[in-house]
């Protein structure tokens, strides 16, 4: 089982829809979780972080924590073609700075 | 803009050569950890460095190596270049808070390298 698995996408949305991401990890004591956005080409982007269990927003974006299920899912709302990209669900290893990353899903927002 | 930045942008070498790539971390921040990110995959964590000590290395062979600097800059260095070394390489800075995990890694704009 990898330690963080995301579907790889892509997820087709269209314009003004909500998109939902998800994200499954292995780690039962993981404490904190991040949701970087990376476009084609760039280096990836913090765009949430969330620690408790519950939601957590950020204009457009709601991350959700379900320890019990070790689930973390983004929501973007309103999406925009702008939003177009790969968002990575990263979780650190315990005790230590490592982030241990997920392959992305690859969002696409079509007009 | 994350205050981190990273030479080159991109580079191409022949396999068997050796590569050294930069960074510069924001101002205050003693940890700098490095990814390799190869095409569709996420970054694969290489090590950190904390206060010019290595603190962590993930599963890259010793042909991988890094140093820190006391001015918040950092080089990794890869010896005997392969092809399946090619990958967008990732820098990271953070505080560095020691045990802190909770820490937001800020990614430099990253260098492409690329190995014929």
């Amino acid at each position: 089982q990898k330690e963080v698995e995301q579907n790889s996408g892509p997820l087709s949305v269209p314009e003004g829809a909500i998109a939902s991401l998800n994200c499954t990890y292995s780690d039962r004591g993981s404490q904190s979780f991040f949701w970087y956005r990376q476009y084609s080409g760039k280096s990836p982007e913090l765009i949430m972080s969330i620690y408790s269990n519950g939601d957590q927003e950020d204009g457009r974006f709601t991350a959700q924590l379900n320890k019990a299920s070790q689930y973390v899912s983004l929501l973007i709302r309103d999406s925009q073609p702008s939003d177009s990209a790969t968002y990575l669900c990263a979780v650190p290893r315990r005790g230590f700075q490592k982030l241990v990353f997920g392959t992305g899903t690859r969002l696409l927002v079509s007009p | 803009e994350t205050g981190v930045t990273q030479s080159p942008t991109h580079l191409i070498k022949t396999r068997g050569q050796q590569v050294t790539l930069r960074c510069s971390s924001q101002s205050g921040h003693n940890t700098v950890s490095w990814y390799q990110q190869a095409l569709g995959q996420g970054p694969q964590f290489i090590f950190q460095y904390y206060r010019e000590e290595e603190n962590g290395r993930g599963n890259f062979p010793p042909r991988f190596s890094g140093l820190q600097f006391p001015n918040y800059s950092s080089e990794l260095n890869v010896n005997a270049l392969e092809l399946d070394d090619s990958a967008l390489y990732l820098c990271a800075s953070s505080l560095g808070l020691a045990a802190l995990q909770q820490e937001t890694q800020y990614f430099g704009p990253g260098t492409r390298l690329l190995v014929l």
